[in-house]
């Protein structure tokens, strides 16, 4: 019931297209949504993160999409650029919880 | 310090060897955090500190790894009779005061295991 499942492992994207990766989960007490955005050789950084209050957050060319019956969130990175390349995380926790859950990660590629 | 700093960067061990890994939070973050990131995986939890209560080990793998960290400043990792599973990227984050404030990472200690 921990789990975040993301989806998907690896994505390629042209330059200037939408990047659309999913997480999903199964806590219903998660009611915190960060994603995090890795380059190689780097730790994880926060990138965006969204509560279930909203169905939609956007900060730049970076969109939180989230639903909650379904129990479902995704981010979209629009025209995507090179520089965007990196993998992304999607994380979750629950009011008052001490630790982020994570997914396993999409390793994005943004080809010119 | 400005950011999370992790020593080593880099660790190779030969299999058997105790190593020790190093992580010196933001100052004034009371949460640490220590994941391992095996290659192509995603982030695994080992085990948490906030203040002074009694850390959350839960995600350690083995009673080969074991953690300190003295009040609110550094933390070290230890891997006792590393093997060569063990080999990985181990972060550190730290942060305000829980999970929802959001973790800042350090770089992470690549450890090897030959």
């Amino acid at each position: 019931q921990q789990q975040v499942k993301q989806s998907p492992q690896s994505l390629i994207v042209q330059k200037g297209g939408i990047s659309i990766i999913n997480c999903a989960y199964e806590n219903t007490a998660f009611d915190y949504f960060p994603w995090y955005q890795q380059f190689p050789g780097k730790g994880p950084a926060l990138l965006i993160a969204i509560r279930p209050d909203v169905s939609e957050k956007k900060e730049g060319r970076f969109t939180i999409s989230f639903n909650k019956s379904a129990k479902q969130f995704s981010l979209h990175i629009m025209d995507s650029q090179p520089g965007d390349s990196a993998t992304y995380f999607c994380a979750a926790t629950a009011r008052g919880g001490n630790k982020l859950t994570f997914g396993t990660g999409t390793q994005l590629k943004v080809e010119l | 310090g400005a950011g999370v700093s992790q020593s080593p960067s880099n660790k190779v061990t030969e299999k058997g060897k105790d190593v020790e890994l190093r992580c010196d939070p933001i100052s004034g973050h009371t949460a640490l955090y220590w994941y391992r990131q095996r290659l192509g995986q995603g982030l695994e939890f080992l085990i948490y500190f906030q203040g002074n209560s009694a850390p959350d080990k839960s995600g350690l793998p083995s009673d080969r790894f074991s953690a300190e960290r003295t009040g609110e400043s550094v933390s070290t990792l230890t891997i006792q009779r590393t093997q060569q599973e063990d080999s990985a990227v181990y972060l550190c984050a730290s942060s305000l005061d829980r999970a929802l404030y959001g973790y800042t990472f350090g770089s992470g200690t690549r450890l090897t295991v030959v």
